[in-house]
């Protein structure tokens, strides 16, 4: 079955510019979750939607949104970027979280 | 505030050499997932452990969770150069949700 898949892989942006990343889950999963990662902090959380609710969000500034549609895709929004938003963002989904997640291969965010 | 530890942080080893990545918190989890991650890949769950106590085993990889289930342990056997990858132990403290907490990782390196 095809796995989570993330567009677009890779993006430059300049710095007070937005940019939406989108996720499609693997069919099924209705929690889907988002993630930065960087060399110096890791991964690190930044929401989870199940059922088009968001029910945990990570401690990034509201700088950072997300929604989920009713077919369990899901985007992320990103506004006024800052060059420290140059990440690797990765969308995770899962039939219940606890049990492990299916991640997509990211979309790599550079802002210039 | 980094909730699971990992150490060690980079290990570079020979073909055939045994080796164990630990992942330790002071917090209680209700389970714990450790993952393998290549460059520009998401990572990609190898094991879910629940149980305190529990081994699980997957060829020549065996993990653990601890008696408490605030640690864990991964543990390869005869390591191979298809080995080399990020290691990352992951998990939600019990009674915070679906928002996974990542360790940094261990980098390792297997020479043939």
């Amino acid at each position: 079955k095809a796995g989570v898949t993330q567009t677009p892989r890779y993006l430059i942006k300049t710095r007070g510019q937005q940019v939406t990343l989108s996720c499609s889950p693997i069919s099924g999963h209705r929690s889907v979750s988002w993630y930065q990662q960087t060399p110096g902090q890791g991964l690190q959380f930044l929401f989870e939607y199940f059922s088009e609710t968001q029910r945990n969000k990570g401690n990034f500034p509201g700088r950072f949104s997300g929604r989920q549609f009713s077919n369990s895709r899901s985007e992320m929004n990103v506004s006024t970027l800052e060059l420290g938003d140059s990440a690797l963002y990765l969308c995770a989904s899962s039939l219940g979280g606890q049990w492990g997640y299916t991640f997509g291969s990211g979309t790599r965010l550079t802002v210039v | 505030t980094q909730l699971l530890e990992q150490s060690p942080q980079f290990l570079s080893i020979q073909e055939g050499e045994n080796l164990t990545v630990y992942c330790n918190s002071s917090s209680v989890f209700s389970s714990l997932q450790w993952y393998r991650q290549e460059p520009g890949e998401g990572p990609v769950l190898l094991v879910t452990v629940v149980t305190g106590g529990e081994v699980k085993k997957l060829k020549r990889l065996t993990f653990q969770f601890g008696d408490a289930r605030k640690d864990s342990s991964l543990h390869i056997t005869a390591a191979q150069p298809g080995d080399t990858g990020l290691y990352l132990c992951a998990g939600a403290p019990q009674g915070s949700g679906y928002a996974l907490n990542f360790g940094k990782g261990t980098s390792l390196l297997v020479t043939p």
